[in-house]
């Protein structure tokens, strides 16, 4: 079994609709959940992070973290074709630096 | 500022031959990191420098495989002899200071997309 799940897609959803990404896990010592955006030929880019569980937002982005369910989730509202990209959640335990990865969602919005 | 650079951005070789692929941090990252990404599948962790050492290499595959930092700035990560499961893109990461609650933004490179045949 993986240690992080993630629903490889594609997803494909209409200019300014609301999108939700997820991923479960189920290492328990993880401690931090990041979202990255990867641009075709790019490298991935950190876009949030979140430390433990709760919710965090910037800007038209939301992350949550559900650490009793092993859950997290990526927001994002009016949502832009500029947003069409792969979104990989990742995650890592305090004091070890390793970032372990889920698939990645294939996420297209239609103009 | 520069970003973290990877080279070759693609190379193909025959299986059996060794291939050495180069990364730059960005300037002043202690920390470097190796990842890999094989088809379908997703990425993993290989290693992580601090500085010239190695902090962690639970992620190497196996002795087929070897990555140096040689004073503690450019890395390369050599592949001898190359395999047909070795094919993937090869990502590069740097990070240097702690974000509040306590980690490293890992800043990564394009990556270089490995084609063994």
């Amino acid at each position: 079994q993986k240690e992080v799940e993630q629903d490889p897609g594609p997803l494909s959803v209409p200019e300014g609709a609301i999108v939700s990404l997820n991923c479960t896990y189920s290492n328990s010592a993880f401690q931090y959940f990041m979202w990255y955006r990867q641009y075709s030929r790019k490298g991935p880019e950190l876009l949030m992070y979140t430390y433990s569980s709760g919710n965090k937002e910037d800007g038209r982005f939301t992350a949550q973290v559900d650490k009793s369910s092993k859950y997290i989730s990526l927001f994002i509202r009016d949502s832009q074709p500029s947003d069409s990209a792969t979104y990989l959640c990742a995650m890592k335990n305090f004091g070890n630096e390793k970032l372990t990865f889920g698939t990645g969602t294939r996420l297209t919005i239609i103009p | 500022e520069a970003g973290v650079t990877q080279f070759p951005s693609h190379s193909v070789i025959e299986k059996g031959q060794t291939v050495t692929l180069r990364c730059d941090p960005i300037s002043g990252h202690d920390n470097l990191y190796w990842y890999r990404r094989v088809m379908g599948k997703e990425i993993k962790f290989l290693l992580h420098f601090v500085k010239e050492s190695k902090q962690d290499e639970s992620g190497m595959p196996n002795n087929r495989f070897l990555a140096e930092r040689t004073g503690g700035t450019y890395s390369t990560l050599k592949v001898q002899p190359a395999e047909l499961e070795d094919s993937g893109v090869y990502f590069c990461a740097s990070s240097q200071g702690v974000v509040a609650g306590g980690t490293y933004e890992q800043y990564f490179g394009p990556g270089t997309r490995l084609t063994v045949t």
